[in-house]
């Protein structure tokens, strides 16, 4: 499974968006980008995944650029709620294969 | 409402009394897998199941045994404990691209 890079923390203000980049330039073509996020100590909890194109859901958009070496994760409104450790995690289908946690990206989000 | 569960949630234990942490998930999920959680180094897989009566090693397998006798239950099973698998450890269960946690067990042998 390819490595990412990811800063490991960011600062955002309470109701801005919160961009948070990852990079994974020696990436295959049928590995997945997957974003999780970990919230103190639970359980991490998936936000949102891709492959080649732009993907959207009720949590997250993923913008992954037309190399795939890198990807944004974009949170449009943050709250404090969304103070946590995000991971980016490159990988085959999870349904096959393990996630590869790195250390992730602490993002505090202040009021 | 779709969930992993894990028991106990905390443990205190000694060194060599065996234990056995329960990871339970009602979504008829066919993938199942255990980690740790170390400050440093992460979540690192433990071990992992495919289906029932199917299970392989993880990156970290020592001093922990598994089994997976019906879909639903995935106990992780240590013979042994001893202080370096003081940790946080979860479980997870997948369908298709999305992996499920369960809240963790944080588990302390002395």
């Amino acid at each position: 499974d390819a490595k990412t890079t990811q800063p490991p923390s960011m600062d955002c203000a309470e109701g801005r968006a919160a961009n948070l980049p990852c990079n994974h330039s020696t990436i295959s073509g049928n590995e997945y980008v997957y974003w999780y996020r970990q919230i103190h100590s639970q359980g991490p909890q998936y936000i949102i995944h891709g492959l080649k194109n732009n993907e959207t859901n009720e949590m997250a958009s993923l913008i992954i650029t037309e190399d795939r070496k890198s990807s944004t994760l974009i949170l449009p409104h943050a709250t404090l709620r969304d103070t946590a450790v995000y991971y980016c995690i490159v990988s085959l289908s999870s349904n096959t294969g393990k996630l590869i946690f790195g250390q992730g990206t602490t993002l505090q989000v202040k009021p | 409402e779709a969930q992993v569960t894990q028991n106990p949630r905390y443990l205190i234990t000694v060194t060599g009394k065996k234990l056995t942490v329960t990871c339970s998930q009602n979504m008829n999920h066919e993938y199942m897998s255990w980690y740790r959680q170390d400050p440093g180094l992460g979540l690192r897989q433990i071990y992992y199941s495919m289906n029932v009566e199917v299970t392989d090693k993880g990156d970290v397998p020592e001093g922990y045994k598994v089994s997976r006798k019906e879909k639903r239950n995935f106990p992780l099973i240590l013979e042994s404990p001893s202080p370096n698998q003081t940790s946080l450890y979860f479980c997870a269960s997948s369908l298709m691209d999305t992996q499920y946690f369960g809240p963790g067990t944080r588990l302390t042998v002395l």
